[in-house]
């Protein structure tokens, strides 16, 4: 059974950088056939794709984030990784990670985890 | 403004049917699958449909799915309390080169 654990910091300033990190038991990042996928959601709002990695550093991001965004994976740890630079009050969210047979189907979510963007 | 216009609620009485809409453009669901997700209260979402109108081995059969042209439409028959919950469509748009979601649709069941 597949299972993301979210861990990062619940509160980052304005203007720092947002990183989370999302460790895949029972499955590997290295598997070339799941995109490992980041949505975010703000409070009472709906869902935003913010990116995903697919087989071996295909990356793609939202139009909206590009500029501020990275997604990364570390296959030793079997962990994919979320930084979002220069965040702004706009960012407070919680953010989620995912494993998707297609881009748009993810079948396995992590628990989430609210990110506070304050000073 | 969500790229996939979802009515923002529906509601119906328990043992009754609902059906939830999702309208898109050729970009998106006139072109590619659409998934739909349940999201219960305070928990992440879950994969409810794939692929239009294909079920996950654990959810039952009371939720289906359609697909016609650039909407999309999910039914749930039997409701029950437990089906309370936000609902959202979702699917690949090649315009934007990325993943996009409906605004969601909160079902209360009266």
């Amino acid at each position: 059974q597949v299972q993301l654990q979210q861990s990062g910091p619940g509160l980052v300033k304005p203007s720092e950088t947002l990183s989370l990190t999302c460790t895949v038991s029972g499955g590997s990042v290295s598997s070339g056939s799941y995109y490992w996928t980041w949505i975010r959601q703000p409070p009472g709002k709906g869902l935003e794709f913010i990116g995903y990695y697919y087989d071996s550093e295909s990356t793609k991001y939202n139009p909206s984030l590009k500029s501020r965004v990275t997604i990364s994976v570390d296959t030793a740890k079997n962990q994919f990784s979320l930084k979002l630079t220069s965040v702004t009050a706009a960012d407070t969210a919680v953010y989620y990670c995912a494993r998707g047979v297609l881009a748009a189907r993810s079948d396995y979510w992590g628990q989430g985890m609210l990110v506070t963007v304050s000073s | 403004q969500s790229v996939l216009t979802q009515p923002p609620s529906v509601s119906a009485a328990p043992g009754q049917k609902v059906t939830i809409s999702c309208s898109g453009s050729s970009s998106n669901i006139g072109n590619y699958y659409v998934s739909w997700y349940q999201q219960l209260p305070g928990t992440a979402p879950k994969l409810l449909i794939y692929d239009n109108n294909k079920r996950p081995s654990r959810i039952p059969d009371r939720f289906s799915a359609s697909k016609s042209g650039t909407s999309a439409t999910l039914g749930i028959t039997g409701l029950q309390t437990g089906d309370e919950a936000d609902y959202y469509c979702g699917t690949w748009d090649s315009r934007l080169s990325a993943v996009v979601f409906g605004g969601g649709t909160k079902l209360t069941v009266l």
